[in-house]
């Protein structure tokens, strides 16, 4: 079982719809929860970041988390074209950051 | 723009040779980790440096090593490449290990390709 497990895709959305990206982790102990975007050809970018369960709000993004059922989900509210891109869910199950495939998101105009 | 710099940002080797791979990190910043990221797959975790001594190893055979330099800057070293050392190499710099913050600034990478 990989530590970090996403749906690769590609997940695709009309513009102004919302995208809901998920992510499993296996590692129980895990505490701290992240989203990175990561554009074609680019490198990764954070831009959320979660620790407690519950929804944490970052203008159109939306970051949840449930613990016990070792779930991390990102959502994308008036998804824009701009927001195509691969995003990378990554978890610190020990003391390094684990990365999982990615979930490539085309917003079609 | 990171502030964190990676060099050189392509290049080709061929089965045996050793490579030698560089960044800079972001000023104020003490920890470095190097990610090998694979075509269609998320980086793997390498190692991480933190105040010049390597302070966590991912699944990477001895032939994959590096340094820091009292600067912070760092090196990546890998020996008798393999055809799937091919990858994207990626350096990011934080403000302390791992284990307390997950928010890396990643430079644009170095793309091996080995033949």
């Amino acid at each position: 079982q990989k530590e970090v497990e996403q749906n690769s895709g590609p997940l695709s959305v009309p513009e102004g719809a919302i995208a809901s990206l998920n992510c499993t982790y296996s590692d129980r102990g895990s505490q701290s929860f992240f989203w990175y975007r990561q554009y074609s050809g680019k490198s990764p970018e954070l831009i959320m970041s979660i620790y407690s369960n519950g929804d944490k709000e970052d203008g159109r993004f939306t970051a949840q988390l449930n613990k016990a059922s070792q779930y991390v989900s990102l959502l994308i509210r008036d998804s824009q074209p701009s927001d195509s891109a691969t995003y990378l869910c990554a978890v610190i199950p020990r003391s390094t950051l684990t990365f999982g495939k990615g979930t490539m998101l085309l917003v079609s105009p | 723009e990171t502030g964190v710099t990676q060099s050189p940002t392509h290049l080709i080797k061929t089965r045996g040779q050793q490579v030698t791979l560089r960044c800079s990190s972001q000023s104020g910043h003490n920890t470095v980790s190097w990610y090998q990221q694979a075509l269609g797959q998320g980086p793997q975790f390498i190692f991480q440096y933190y105040r010049e001594e390597e302070n966590g190893r991912g699944n990477f055979p001895p032939r994959f090593s590096g340094l820091q330099f009292p600067n912070y800057s760092s090196e990546l070293n890998v020996n008798a490449l393999e055809l799937d050392d091919s990858a994207l190499y990626l350096c990011a710099s934080s403000l302390a290990p791992l284990a307390n913050t997950g928010e890396l600034f990643f430079g644009e990478g170095s793309r091996l390709t080995v033949l």
